[in-house]
């Protein structure tokens, strides 16, 4: 059974640039969260995917955005990128009541 | 204030030493909790949900206190290999909240 899986594992990027991010969930799982995660910091949710559509939504602005395809894989979009977009950006799968998600090994983006 | 809040440590604790953990939060109406366990560069595992009843699973224990809105991990006769990063977890309607991360270090 393969668990979450991300690609790709490792992105350097310009500033200014576009980037996509990809996910697919555990088997069995329909429900996708990204996170991004600082150096020092804990995760911070960025937002859910359920059905296709955004279910939720933490503090982070336009430029972060996001799909989820009928299989239940996902994107996350990063538009217009900042140095400080730089960090470990993590897929989470789960089922829609608040059990507990399964991560991916996530994407490290480095923005220079 | 963060949403939950964590002591980051770190903690160094020698081999056979008990260890815990403290975390708080600061939304009543968060619904369910957990720790995960994140080595250095990798993703976070769970490493137990936290009911309160309290729950155990070999060395480790977690309790929750919702009066308090207060979350706690023992871990009992340390290992090398417990040495990690440990993040307190809130859900709630689907959104999850991470602390910073406790560190331990378990050393020889």
């Amino acid at each position: 059974d393969a668990g979450v899986t991300q690609s790709p594992t490792h992105l350097i990027k310009t500033r200014g640039q576009q980037v996509t991010l990809r996910c697919s969930p555990k088997s069995g799982h329909d429900t996708v969260s990204w996170y991004q995660q600082a150096l020092g910091q804990g995760p911070q949710f960025i937002f859910q995917y359920y059905e296709e559509e955004e279910r939720q939504r933490g503090n982070f602005p336009d430029r972060f955005s996001g799909h989820q395809f009928p299989n239940y894989s996902s994107e996350l979009n990063v538009n217009a990128l900042l140095l400080g977009d730089s960090a470990l950006y993590l897929c989470a799968s789960s089922l829609p009541a608040d059990t507990e998600a399964f991560f991916g090994q996530g994407t490290r983006l480095t923005v220079v | 204030r963060k949403e939950v809040e964590q002591d980051p440590g770190p903690f160094n604790v020698p081999e056979g030493a008990t260890v815990a953990f403290n975390c708080t939060y600061s939304n009543s109406a968060s619904q369910s909790f957990f720790w995960y366990r994140q080595d250095c560069r990798k993703e976070p595992k769970l490493l137990m949900s936290v009911y309160s009843s309290g729950n155990e699973d070999g060395r480790f224990t977690a309790q929750l206190n919702r009066a308090s809105q207060y979350i706690s991990l023992l871990i009992r006769d340390s290992k090398l290999s417990d040495s990690a990063t440990y993040l307190c977890v809130v859900n709630r309607a689907g959104k999850s909240t991470f602390g910073d991360g406790t560190t331990l270090t378990v050393k020889p």
